[in-house]
C-alpha cells in the first residue's frame, strides 16, 4: 500500500511569491491535515480537510489555505511568501481511524 | 493552550539498554497520546497509541505508559539497537468535531543508540 506523498520535496521562492505544495493522501483516506514544522519548533496544527471541505484551521493567517480535491489529494497555498514561512511542512491522512494521522515525508520550503 | 514538554536534551544510551523518554503535558487530558518517531528531513513516523483509559499499551520492543493524574506519558524501547537512533515525538489528540482530530506535538526528544 503506498503512503503519503508529497511534492515537490525541496521548494525555493522569495518574499512576497506564492507557493504551491501537494499531498495525496493513502489509497481510502479522506482526511488530509497539514503541519508546519519550523526549526526548533513543534510541528504545529495547520489545516484539516474531510471530504472536500476545509474543517478546521490552526492559529495562521488567512494567506495559508487550501483546499481538497474530489480524488482527496490536497493543496497547500502560502500567499505573500514570508522569511518565517521557511519550514518543513508535512501532510498527513486518516481513514477510519482518525485518530492514527500517517505523514508523507514533507516538503522544505525555504523563503529567501 | 495545552502545552507539552519533553526533554529537550539529547539521550545517549548503550545498546541492549532501555532507553526511557518522557512526555509532560499540562491542562486538559486528551483523548489520546500518541508517539511518533521522526528521522532527519522526513515525515514523523505513528508508533503508538494510548487512551486515556489506558495505563500501558506494548508493541514489539515498545511501551507507552500514561499516567493521566501526573499528566505524563513514558515511552520505553527495551533492548535498544543503533537503528532506534532517531527523535522520538509525543503527540496528544483532541476531537475537533466531525471525526477530526488535531495533534499538538511536543518538540520531541533526540535519541542516540551507541554500540
Amino acid at each position: 500500500e503506498a503512503g503519503v506523498t508529497q511534492s515537490p520535496t525541496h521548494l525555493i521562492k522569495t518574499r512576497g511569491q506564492q507557493a504551491t505544495l501537494r499531498c495525496s493522501p493513502i489509497s481510502g483516506h479522506t482526511s488530509v491535515y497539514w503541519y508546519q514544522q519550523a526549526l526548533g519548533l513543534g510541528l504545529q496544527f495547520l489545516l484539516w480537510y474531510d471530504e472536500g471541505e476545509e474543517r478546521n484551521r490552526g492559529n495562521f493567517p488567512p494567506r495559508f489555505s487550501g483546499r481538497q480535491f474530489p480524488n482527496y489529494s490536497s493543496e497547500l497555498n502560502v500567499n505573500a511568501l514570508e522569511l518565517e514561512d521557511s519550514a518543513l511542512y508535512l501532510c498527513a491522512s486518516s481513514g477510519d481511524r482518525p485518530y492514527e494521522q500517517y505523514f508523507g515525508p514533507g516538503t522544505r520550503l525555504t523563503v529567501t | 493552550s495545552q502545552k507539552i514538554e519533553q526533554n529537550s536534551e539529547a539521550l545517549n544510551i548503550q545498546e541492549g539498554k532501555t532507553a526511557t523518554l518522557t512526555c509532560n503535558y499540562t491542562n486538559y487530558s486528551p483523548a489520546y497520546l500518541q508517539w511518533y518517531r521522526q528521522d532527519p528531513g522526513r515525515g514523523p513516523v505513528f508508533l503508538l497509541l494510548i487512551r486515556e483509559n489506558e495505563k500501558e499499551k506494548r508493541k514489539e520492543r515498545l511501551k507507552v505508559t500514561f499516567d493521566t493524574t501526573l499528566k505524563q506519558s513514558l515511552f520505553h524501547i527495551t533492548a535498544s539497537q543503533p537503528a532506534d537512533s532517531a527523535t522520538y515525538l509525543c503527540a496528544l489528540a483532541r476531537p475537533m468535531g466531525g471525526g477530526g482530530n488535531k495533534l499538538t506535538f511536543g518538540t520531541g526528544t533526540q535519541l542516540k543508540v551507541e554500540l
